[in-house]
């Protein structure tokens, strides 16, 4: 069974730094991309970075440039999201998030999700 | 990058049949068969319907269908169900290398 289990949410005062984990199983984590998304209580979904199978390309939004950065380590079949200079509006249930089967690449859908990690920006 | 366009809140009956739209523009919806829609009922989280504009994953009854139209996406659902209630959210790849969200839709099933 394919899952995703995420890890490294809590609470952390504005300017902060925080790290989340997702650990990967039940598929060959290293050749699918992997993004994480976002979603600020009662609010909508937000992608806020992504990174291919091999780690060598990611991207992310504007919204978390400069601030945030997405890494993996296919040997540990686990994803990162550092998460520097940490902002109030950062708050948000924090996903990783898996393509369908047959998308390594992405087809920028994200089939399986995990439980997801609560990220608490406040003073 | 602006967020897709939705609207707010779509409803039914039993039985009948609605349409979600997700309106976007030339650097996104309008450049790619990269369009997601995803279903979320309270408290869970979301789960992917359909992916390259009218794909099912594995285990989505054929009830929901994706469609696509210049910069507009839109996602049917026929033969409505209570379970079907709950939020809808639409995504696309952009010209940006980046993925986007619509802002979501509230379907309530009257």
């Amino acid at each position: 069974e394919v899952q995703l289990l995420e890890s490294g949410g809590g609470l952390v005062q504005p300017g902060g730094s925080l790290r989340l984990s997702c650990a990967a199983s039940g598929f060959i984590f290293s050749t699918y991309s992997m993004s994480w998304v976002r979603q600020a209580p009662g609010k909508g979904l937000e992608w806020v970075s992504g990174i291919s199978g091999s780690g060598g390309y990611t991207n992310k939004p504007d919204s978390v440039k400069g601030r945030f950065t997405i890494s993996r380590d296919n040997s540990k079949n686990t994803l990162y999201l550092q998460m520097n200079s940490l902002r109030a509006e950062d708050t948000a249930v924090y996903y990783c998030v898996k393509p369908p089967t047959g998308c390594p690449s992405g087809c920028a859908a994200f089939h399986i999700w995990g439980q997801g990690t609560m990220v608490t920006v406040s003073s | 990058q602006s967020a897709l366009t939705q609207p707010p809140s779509v409803s039914g009956s039993p039985g009948q049949s609605v349409t979600i739209s997700c309106t976007g523009t030339s650097s996104d919806i309008g450049s790619y068969d990269r369009v997601s829609w995803y279903h979320q009922p309270p408290g869970t989280a979301p789960k992917l319907m359909i992916y390259e504009v009218s794909s099912r994953p594995s285990g989505v009854p054929d009830r929901f269908s994706g469609s696509k139209s210049g910069n507009t996406a839109s996602l049917t659902i026929s033969g409505l169900q209570a379970e079907d209630e709950a939020d809808y959210y639409c995504s696309s790849y952009t010209t940006s290398n980046t993925v986007i969200f619509g802002g979501g839709t509230k379907l309530t099933v009257l």
